[in-house]
């Protein structure tokens, strides 16, 4: 059984800090990697990819993968009330079907 | 702009009906799925389907069945409404290549 693991948290950080999430799987053959965000009674809005080792940064958005240990992870820059939301983390299904195998999200609090 | 769209944003059932969920998407995706969220589990995928008439099960497909007779529409069926399914359900687009998912606003239902 693939599985994408996350803390649920909830991650507190002052309005301004650095915000990381951090999301480990256990299929060595996944690819494809994504960070959706979601907030309170909406649908999850995808704000991150990543394919490749290393980071991939998108305005205040970096996003890290590290293949080898099976860790990707997300820092949020200059945190602001607005980025309060849950984070999942997404991680394609190798065999083909082109599914996305989701960890159960981080709670994110940023506080004014 | 990706636009995914289910018939209802809230259901009420009764245990033992058989319940309909609807999902449209508008931007020719050929890949389309139905997921389940609930508190402490994530988002597990129930059915996906690649093509008109196509349908594969996804992890927790028991008690559900799919039709999608058209290109966008796909649409999710309950046969006998249990209130273990009670949830909120999520349908989500991505196109032929393509791995990231694009969500619907997500329908609560609540069976009683």
């Amino acid at each position: 059984q693939k599985e994408v693991e996350q803390n649920s948290g909830p991650l507190s950080v002052p309005e301004g800090a650095i915000a990381s999430l951090n999301c480990t799987y256990s299929d060595r053959g996944s690819q494809s990697f994504f960070w959706y965000r979601q907030y309170s009674g909406k649908s999850p809005e995808l704000i991150m990819f990543i394919y490749s080792n290393g980071d991939k940064e998108d305005g205040r958005f970096t996003a890290q993968l590290n293949k080898a240990s099976q860790y990707v992870s997300l820092l949020i820059r200059d945190s602001q009330p607005s980025d309060s939301a849950t984070y999942l983390c997404a991680v394609n299904d190798d065999t083909g079907r082109r599914a996305l195998t989701f960890g159960s999200g981080t709670r994110l609090q940023v506080q004014p | 702009d990706v636009k995914v769209t289910q018939s209802s944003r809230y259901l009420v059932k009764r245990t033992g009906e058989k319940v309909f969920l609807e999902c449209v998407q508008d931007m020719d995706h050929e890949n389309m799925f139905w997921y389940r969220q609930d508190p402490g589990l994530g988002l597990r995928l129930i059915y996906f389907s690649y093509d008109v008439k196509m349908k594969e099960k996804g992890d927790i497909p028991e008690g559900y069945s799919v039709s999608r007779e058209k290109k966008e529409r796909f649409s999710l069926i309950l046969e006998s409404a249990s209130t273990n399914q009670t949830s909120m359900y999520l349908c989500a687009s991505s196109r032929v290549q393509g791995i990231e998912q694009y969500f619907g606003p997500g329908t609560r239902l609540t069976v009683t």
